[in-house]
């Protein structure tokens, strides 16, 4: 069964420090998102993208964070300069067939990201 | 905008039944039922998208009221498996983004 896949499933960063985060969607969906969840809290939306650029993005996704989707498989989330408050389990999904809308988010497995 | 989750928290013994429920302030296009268990990621449950809408099966099935702003998720019979957080996932129109919005999450622990 195709599966969203994300790399690493655990970062370690100093504060200051980029990240780059890493998912390959499922090959045929057109839509991506990238969502994060503070430990014990919701899972909250950040950004989306679509026909290779950002479609919705969210208060949360200021200057710090860009998405790109540098090749056919890959879509990666950079957070420029990390702060403490960045620590979260951050989920790659993607999502939508090319003849049927609106069908349901696949979720990767998610990144822990760690600020120290 | 985020819709609202209640209850919080659900305690059940095996074979109990719960509803959760998710509450937007406006008509919503759909709402997208996800179940997540500790550490992992959330699991697409169902998609309603229509008005008056009950889908699902016999066990765990959910409704979209009339005016498309509650949406109900009913487990029937509960399960230990049935343990984890619930969440409902809102998309407030047909846009190309398919900015699906959370609510806080409904905690469902189901004991022997």
């Amino acid at each position: 069964e195709p599966e969203v896949t994300q790399t690493p499933s655990h970062q370690v960063t100093q504060m200051g420090q980029e990240v780059i985060l890493r998912c390959v969607p499922i090959s045929n969906h057109l839509y991506f998102y990238w969502y994060r969840q503070i430990l014990g809290q919701k899972v909250e939306f950040l950004v989306s993208f679509y026909n290779n650029e950002i479609s919705e993005k969210s208060e949360i996704f200021d200057d710090q964070f860009s998405v790109e989707r540098p090749d056919g498989s890959n879509f990666t989330l950079k957070i420029r300069s990390t702060k403490l408050e960045d620590s979260a389990m951050y989920f790659c999904a993607s999502s939508g067939l090319r003849d049927r809308m609106n069908t349901e988010a696949f979720f990767g497995q998610g990144t822990r990201l760690t600020v120290v | 905008q985020q819709p609202v989750q209640s209850p919080q928290a659900v305690i059940l013994r095996e074979g109990e039944d719960a509803v959760i429920n998710c509450s937007s302030s406006k008509a919503l296009y759909s709402v997208h039922w996800y179940r997540q268990k500790h550490g992992e990621a959330p699991v697409f449950l169902m998609i309603l998208l229509k008005g008056g809408e009950q889908k699902g099966h016999e066990k765990i099935s959910a409704s979209f009221n009339e005016k498309k702003q509650q949406s109900s998720l009913y487990l029937t019979a509960s399960q230990l498996s049935y343990s984890g957080t619930y969440f409902c996932g809102t998309l407030e129109r047909d846009n190309a983004g398919n900015m699906l919005t959370f609510g806080g999450g409904t905690r469902l622990m189901v004991k022997p």
